[in-house]
């Protein structure tokens, strides 16, 4: 079973300030890793993914996270956040469970959110 | 590109009552997923159907609970004898492909109310 960790729940930050959100992982295999935003009353929005290659990805709206296998972390980045990044972010993991069909059918395993607040 | 759409966004009904909430994938998205969000956590996997197939289901999913793609194209979740622990966001959410790696795009969600 794959579980992921997000080490803060809330995140208190000043405008134009650089804020990092932390998600560690535990996995026996190789994961898929995603981050999404949500906001209130609303679904989940894709943010940035991993999937393989390199280390360093860029997402939508200026956020970019680093997968870090030795520390099984992946965790979320901005350098000068805005006021509209007030949300609730969710770090997860892709499932490599099989399904019936002997399919890889890719359940998501997410973190328990992380609320940014952006203070002007 | 319509984006997963998602109807009631609200649900308020009495305990013992059923309920049932419906889910419009993104048109050409073969695989469909449902996922409850209770207050302050994030969402837990439900059940995943791969075209009109449901091929897992969670230990979370009782037997109150049932999900159907009849066409391959929307689906239903139905709580029947709903219970004050019911009471949650349901999100439904689709992807394209046969991969694991394929984000999943989400629809807005039915919060459900039991009085």
């Amino acid at each position: 079973a794959q579980s992921v960790t997000q080490l803060d729940s809330q995140v208190p930050v000043f405008e134009e300030a650089p804020v990092e959100l932390r998600c560690n992982y535990s996995s026996s295999v190789s994961v898929y890793l995603f981050w999404y935003v949500q906001y209130p009353n609303q679904g989940l929005q894709l943010l940035l993914k991993y999937l393989s290659g390199s280390t360093l990805v860029k997402g939508i709206n200026g956020f970019e996270a680093e997968f870090n296998k030795s520390q099984t972390s992946f965790h979320l980045r901005k350098p000068s956040v805005h006021i509209s990044d007030t949300a609730e972010y969710f770090c997860a993991v892709s499932d490599h469970g099989i399904d019936a069909g002997g399919t890889s059918y890719g359940k998501l395993t997410f973190g328990q959110g992380t609320i940014l607040t952006v203070h002007p | 590109d319509t984006g997963v759409s998602q109807d009631p966004r609200h649900k308020i009904t009495k305990r013992g009552q059923n309920v049932t909430f419906r889910c419009d994938p993104i048109s050409e998205h073969n695989r469909l997923y449902w996922y409850r969000q209770t207050l302050g956590q994030g969402p837990e996997f439900l059940t995943y159907f791969q075209n009109e197939a449901q091929l897992e289901k969670s230990r979370l999913l009782s037997d109150r609970f049932s999900a159907e793609r009849p066409k391959g194209s929307f689906s239903t979740l139905e709580i029947q004898r709903t219970e004050q622990g019911d009471s949650a966001m349901y999100l439904c959410a689709s992807s394209l492909g046969q991969l694991s790696n394929q984000p999943q795009h989400f629809g807005d969600g039915t919060r459900l109310s039991i009085l």
